[in-house]
């Protein structure tokens, strides 16, 4: 167990539908990070919070959104789903900045069919 | 473009043998990471590296940062199936996050 929660592990929905995707950092962690990892494109970085406020942005779609609130949790949604969408997704915890390295969860699995 | 770039892709061994896997850059990074993945996973971290020319040993894997940090290599000795896995490197960008981009991976199978 690393210390960063993730659910659910495993999530299949239809095309066009929205989902929430639910990360608790590890304790002690202000930094949270999205990723999402295919086959083809390897981890790509989405969105990174810090203490409640958007840091850095990625390759995120408008589609896609994400927060972080007040107890650290970070929520990532995903709207208008698409087949292309489906991927694991994972969330990463730091303390501060991502230079000493990150702990990540052990990752939603979202199918769209 | 990818940013950091991984060789080789894929790498089959017997259990035993020696390999390296190397981490490749045209960007200057202020700490590099490597992190180990099993399938369905997510990544581990291993070893963090910051200073140009540091080496770090992890019992058989030994991890080198070049002296441009740009670049990094990991040797494992002796390989085990329990090596078995994908290694990325990671470098962290100089900007006031220190954002992180991961490498494509090098996918290792070490057969018993």
């Amino acid at each position: 167990d690393s210390g960063v929660t993730q659910t659910p592990k495993h999530l299949i929905t239809a095309t066009g539908q929205r989902v929430t995707l639910r990360c608790s950092p590890r304790s002690g962690d202000l930094s949270v990070y999205w990723y999402q990892q295919s086959l083809d494109q390897g981890l790509q970085f989405l969105i990174q919070y810090y203490n409640g406020e958007e840091r850095a942005k990625g390759n995120i779609l408008e589609r896609f959104s994400a927060q972080q609130f007040p107890d650290l949790h970070s929520e990532l949604n995903l709207s208008s789903l698409e087949l292309g969408d489906s991927a694991l997704y994972f969330c990463a915890s730091s303390v501060g900045r991502g230079r000493v390295g990150y702990t990540f969860g052990s990752g939603t699995r979202l199918t769209v069919v | 473009t990818q940013l950091l770039e991984q060789s080789p892709q894929f790498l089959s061994i017997q259990e035993g043998e020696n390999l390296t896997v190397y981490c490749n850059s045209s960007s200057v990074f202020s700490s590099l990471q490597w992190y180990r993945q099993e399938p369905g996973e997510g990544p581990v971290l291993l070893v963090t590296v910051v200073t140009g020319g540091e080496v770090k040993k992890l019992k058989r894997l030994t991890f080198q940062f070049g002296d441009a940090r740009k670049d990094s290599s990991l040797h494992i000795t002796a390989a085990q199936p329990g090596d078995t896995g994908l290694y990325l490197c990671a470098g962290a960008r100089k900007t006031s996050y220190d954002k992180v981009i991961f490498g494509p991976g090098t996918s290792l199978s070490v057969i018993p």
